[in-house]
């Protein structure tokens, strides 16, 4: 089956760095994706890694392992509009194509 | 250029009806993808459309089922609704060879009473 995991909540201060884990045991993996969520909207497209290593975007950036399973979405500045939920999804290859598997997200909440 | 366009945007049904949910892809994306997404917990995979037909499916049951038409639009339809489908639906488009830039739509609200 299908397993991705991170941690259901976080708590940052305004201007702190925070970084956020996601451990996946998938078969067809085919690279990994963070989208951002916040309440009753839309995901957003924050990163996509295919290779190893880390990939930076502004205030943003995702690290992955493919060896160990593992990535994380790095937020750097923290700001009051960061709150939101962080979605970490595996592009899974399956004979119909390719698909996202989510993991059940993380909400994050920037404090003062 | 318009994203992916869903409708309606909120929605209420009672037990054992059936409901219908439309989503436009973005221009030049030419596969349909369905999710639900409960209160808290990340989209669950329903089915996804290609060259008007499904390609693939999750996990759920022969009461969700889906269309996709010539211009790569999409319906997802579900018959004998329970309480438990009360969720946001959420569509998502892309292009059949790009494994990346999956668009998504900002939902179909469905409370089942």
């Amino acid at each position: 089956g299908q397993n991705i995991d991170q941690p259901t909540e976080m708590t940052a201060t305004e201007g702190a760095i925070v970084q956020i884990n996601c451990t996946y045991q998938t078969s067809g993996f085919n690279g990994l994706f963070w989208y951002q969520q916040h309440a009753g909207e839309a995901p957003t497209f924050l990163s996509y890694n295919v290779l190893d290593g880390l990939e930076e975007k502004g205030r943003f950036s995702s690290f992955l392992s493919r060896s160990k399973g593992y990535s994380y979405l790095l937020l750097k500045e923290l700001q009051m509009k960061d709150s939101a939920s962080y979605l970490c999804a595996a592009l899974i290859f399956t004979g119909g194509g390719n698909k996202l598997t989510f993991g059940t997200g993380t909400q994050l909440k920037v404090e003062l | 250029d318009a994203g992916v366009t869903q409708s309606p945007t909120h929605l209420i049904k009672t037990r054992g009806q059936q409901v219908t949910l439309r989503c436009s892809p973005k221009s030049g994306h030419d596969t349909v993808s369905w999710y639900q997404q409960a209160l808290g917990q990340g989209p669950q995979f329903i089915f996804q459309y290609y060259e008007e037909e499904e390609r693939q499916r999750g996990n759920f049951p022969d009461r969700f089922s889906g269309h996709q038409f010539p211009n790569y639009s999409s319906e997802l339809n579900v018959n004998a609704l329970l309480l438990g489908d009360s969720a946001l639906y959420l569509c998502a488009s892309s292009r059949k060879l790009d494994r990346e830039g999956y668009t998504f739509g900002s939902g179909t609200r469905l409370t089942v009473v």
